[in-house]
């Protein structure tokens, strides 16, 4: 079980937008900031988001990030078959001294 | 360009012991902490262990602590994972990660190599 709680799986169809979500406690999200990766099996995650809501240069600005409190979430608009892979929620526990990831979800365009 | 390149993955018997490598190029590698992070097949991201860019800091998950030592040779542009006490749930995809922009291990991974697999079976 992820100390941060991840839906498993999310859905959309081209154009549209989705959320996911990503919730945790005090000690994690409530403390630090949050950080998105995509990851398709076999490959290396590549990362989305950091720092809540900033983009790595070359993530399009379909791309987006919040937090508050103790839940972050990322938003994709303008759904595209491309999206469609894993994405994890990550941030660092200051009680477990130690990085922590989310579940995963399960992005599907339909 | 930024590359992270893993190697020493393979089969190691339960109790048995493997050490991961990973050789970094195109930064300036004692600015940045390292971590590694593993799959588990058909499972989400877990992290491992992170070191400092000094490797005065090193930090581990508790599923691995005790057994698990990571280090790091600035000189070399290398980080290693002595994996000792090998448990089958270690069978893994093991990835190596850089900070984007921070000494800490909490930072995020903008740079990950492609893995080297760990697998634990008699």
């Amino acid at each position: 079980q992820s100390v941060l709680t991840q839906p498993p799986s999310a859905s959309g169809t081209p154009g549209q937008r989705v959320t996911i979500s990503c919730s945790g406690r005090t000690s994690n999200i409530g403390s630090n900031t949050v950080n998105w990766y995509t990851h398709l099996p076999g490959t290396a995650p590549k990362l989305l988001i950091y720092s809540n809501d900033q983009r790595p240069s070359g993530v399009p600005d379909r791309f987006s990030g919040s937090k508050s409190g103790t839940s972050a979430s990322l938003a994709i608009r303008g759904l595209q078959s491309e999206d469609e892979g894993d994405y994890y929620c990550a941030t660092w526990d200051d009680s477990l001294n130690a990085e922590v990831f989310g579940g995963g979800t399960r992005l599907t365009v339909l | 360009e930024v590359q992270l390149l893993e190697s020493g993955g393979g089969l190691a018997q339960p109790g048995g012991s493997l050490r991961l490598s990973c050789a970094a190029s195109g930064f300036t590698f004692r600015g940045y902490a390292m971590s590694w992070v593993r799959q588990v097949l058909g499972k989400g991201l877990e992290w491992v262990s992170g070191i400092s860019g000094s490797g005065g800091g090193t930090y581990y998950a508790d599923s691995v602590k005790g057994r698990f030592t990571i280090s790091r040779d600035n000189s070399k542009n290398t980080v290693s994972l002595q994996m000792n006490i090998l448990r089958v749930e270690d069978t893994a995809l093991y990835f190596c990660a850089k900070t984007r922009d921070s000494n800490h291990p909490g930072d995020a991974f903008d740079v990950w190599g492609h893995g080297t697999v760990v697998t634990v079976s008699s």
